[in-house]
């Protein structure tokens, strides 16, 4: 089915450790972005792509790395996991940037990350 | 830079009762709104957005919001709720245009819960 996918679903982390989480969307979307969701807290932006090879920081980057080389993928890597990492990530996509007006965004099912 | 604020962060409604969940944004410029649903356990979905035009949208399942300028607000209402509509309720705003422009900053959400 066309859509944003994530993996994994549901990952478990030591301190210190690295990873990525995958997202991938099929619906030839130009904006890509990753969201973080905390209770209480919402949804913040850590990163976002208006198209392949451009990347950006959102309100809280710190601590993430992305990389868009494809229209398809736009993976977040955790350089060096800590505990205020523990969230739940959404990866969310538009068909372009200003078409968020029109379309808002496709979310991911989400990553809930847990480090240790 | 946008911000958006739900007043509501616990909502408890029994069945056919009406809803009205409060969101007000501050920004200077022209904006799209969107209220977004999460139901347990699953990714939020675009319930209605605003861009322009008549400042009352209707989305899916019987919701509606109404955009009033002069109060930078966009609640979002339902005449007769249904145990169905147990969910988190996040109300975002983005800017047209400018550096902000298509990253969507979402409220703190809502959390709704109808009791059967």
């Amino acid at each position: 089915n066309a859509g944003v996918t994530q993996t994994p679903k549901f990952q478990v982390l030591k301190t210190g450790q690295s990873m990525t989480l995958q997202c991938a969307q099929d619906m030839n979307h130009e904006y890509m972005s990753w969201y973080r969701q905390d209770p209480g807290m919402g949804l913040r932006l850590i990163h976002y792509s208006v198209g392949a090879g451009i990347t950006d920081q959102g309100e809280v980057p710190n601590g993430y790395n992305v990389s868009r080389s494809t229209t398809e993928d736009f993976p977040l890597r955790l350089l060096s996991a800590a505990p205020s990492q523990t969230s739940v990530y959404f990866c969310a996509s538009s068909p372009r940037w200003e078409g968020v007006a029109n379309y808002g965004y496709t979310f991911g099912s989400g990553t809930r990350l847990t480090v240790v | 830079a946008q911000s958006v604020s739900q007043h509501n962060h616990h909502v408890i409604l029994s069945e056919a009762a009406s809803l009205e969940l409060g969101c007000n944004y501050s920004y200077g410029g022209t904006v799209n709104l969107f209220w977004y649903v999460q139901y347990p356990g699953q990714h939020l979905q675009l319930l209605l957005k605003y861009f322009s035009g008549d400042p009352l949208v209707k989305g899916i399942k019987g919701f509606e919001a109404e955009f009033i300028k002069s109060k930078f607000s966009f609640n979002l209402r339902k005449p007769s709720v249904q145990w169905s509509d147990t969910a988190e309720y996040f109300c975002a705003v983005n800017a047209r245009s400018g550096a902000n422009a298509g990253k969507s900053t979402f409220g703190d959400g809502t959390t709704l819960t109808v009791k059967p």
